[in-house]
């Protein structure tokens, strides 16, 4: 099953502004990711945070982990028309398992 | 690098027919998945090998689902008999990373099943 869920399930926002994304989660984790989806395609990898980081960058994208809230954020910061696309959390679904749980995401539109 | 190939692409077919996908995963990526996704969801894990055994099945519909990984490489992916409820689409990843280490994911760009 799926465990936890992206918030807000769709935004909305004018190129320029930043988007923030947020994914709640509820067992522990070692590591949680980000992976964006463009319309009809797969999914590709955008960062990936431990449970030891607070905080990570790549380009325009910052992501934060609270493990004591079991949640983690996506900003994307001054956002382009090619970012509308959905964007899912993935973390393991329990201490110990092998795979990847992906939650409903969230879908961004930046509007030009 | 080559990514993760799957075919086809697009499938149309009416229920009680059978189809099959088929994925080529990264060259030396041990661990192959096969996600389900159902429209405005995200991905379902159906199934998960390590080289070309199953570490997790668990979510397989196994009465008419059924995969396997030949040789460690390709794999295959078959619903026979298929049901409405089965359109979807039906992602391939593959890690370089071993079952007991989760690390990024390669996609494919998925096979998209209508079932009329």
């Amino acid at each position: 099953s799926q465990q936890g869920e992206e918030d807000p399930q769709a935004l909305s926002i004018q190129e320029g502004e930043n988007a923030t994304m947020n994914c709640s989660y509820k067992t522990s984790i070692n590591n949680l990711q980000w992976y964006r989806q463009n319309s009809g395609r797969g999914l590709v990898h955008l960062i990936l945070i431990r449970s030891n980081e607070r905080e990570k960058h790549s380009g325009r994208l910052r992501v934060t982990l609270d493990t004591s809230k079991k949640s983690s954020s996506l900003l994307i910061t001054a956002s382009r028309a090619a970012d509308t696309a959905s964007y899912f959390c993935a973390r393991p679904p329990g201490a110990g398992s092998y795979q990847l749980t992906f939650g409903k995401g969230t879908k961004l539109s930046v509007i030009p | 690098e080559a990514g993760v190939a799957q075919s086809p692409r697009y499938k149309i077919i009416e229920k009680r027919q059978s189809v099959a996908f088929w994925c080529n995963p990264i060259s030396g990526h041990a661990t192959l998945y096969w996600y389900q996704q159902i429209l405005g969801q995200g991905p379902k894990l159906l199934i998960q090998f390590q080289n070309n055994g199953v570490v997790d099945d668990s979510q397989l519909p196994k009465d008419r689902f059924s995969a396997e990984r030949l040789k460690g490489v390709d794999s295959t992916l078959k619903i026979q008999p298929a049901k409405l409820e089965d359109s979807a689409v039906y992602l391939c990843a593959s890690s370089s990373q071993g079952a007991r280490d989760t690390g990024e994911l390669f996609f494919g760009e998925g096979s998209r099943l209508t079932v009329l």
